[in-house]
């Protein structure tokens, strides 16, 4: 079963606006990661945070872990129109070996 | 670079038919995976292949063979196609031999079963 749940599932900011979508899921993990995809395309590997790490950045976007809570926040500041995507919260459980699961992902629509 | 390289990009089998899709990366990757995307299911496991010789199966297997020919490429059988099987299908590698690392995607292949 899918072990990420995305929240919100849709999110409409303009741009210059911040967006914050959060990821909750159910088991012990190794590794939480975000994805984005573009309407039409692939999946895009944003950020990996490690169980052991509570917070990454990586340019205009901030990552937060809380392993008590099982749950994760993705921060993008600043938006730009070219933001607008699915976000996608992947985790790499402790008993699922190399398999990575995903959730059902953010809309996120940034208008100009 | 090309990546993770998927074919076909579009394709309209009928029901019971049979076909391959075929992914081949140029990384150097010792996983490779194949996920369905559904509209409002997200994406969802198939099968995997930690190194090559090895496969396994996902969250949803049934309906689906896979075989890893080598290092660079895995490829996804349905052998009697269903219309339940309409859907956008990714292949993806990683680097890593141990837990999941960062995934790598193709650009998808969109399979239509009237």
């Amino acid at each position: 079963s899918q072990q990420g749940e995305e929240d919100p599932q849709a999110l409409s900011i303009q741009e210059g606006e911040n967006a914050t979508m959060n990821c909750s899921y159910k088991t012990s993990i190794n590794n939480l990661q975000w994805y984005r995809q573009n309407s039409g395309r692939g999946l895009v590997h944003l950020i990996l945070i490690r169980s052991n790490e509570r917070e990454k950045h990586s340019g205009r976007l901030r990552v937060t872990l809380d392993t008590s809570k099982k749950s994760s926040s993705l921060l993008i500041t600043a938006s730009r129109a070219a933001d607008t995507a699915s976000y996608f919260c992947a985790t790499a459980a402790l008993n699922s070996g190399y398999a990575l699961n995903f959730g059902k992902g953010t809309s996120l629509l940034v208008t100009p | 670079n090309a990546g993770v390289t998927q074919t076909p990009k579009f394709q309209v089998l009928k029901t019971g038919q049979s076909m391959t899709l075929q992914c081949a990366q140029d990384m150097n990757h010792n996983s490779m995976y194949w996920y369905r995307q559904d509209p409002g299911m997200g994406l969802r496991l198939i099968y995997y292949s930690a190194s090559e010789g090895t496969t396994d199966k996902g969250e949803v297997p049934n309906g689906y063979n896979v075989s890893r020919l080598n290092k660079r490429e895995f490829s996804l059988r349905l052998e009697s196609a269903a219309p339940s099987q309409t859907s956008v299908y990714f292949c993806a590698s990683s680097r890593t031999g141990g837990f999941a690392g960062e995934l790598f995607f193709g650009e998808g292949s969109r399979l239509t079963v009237l």
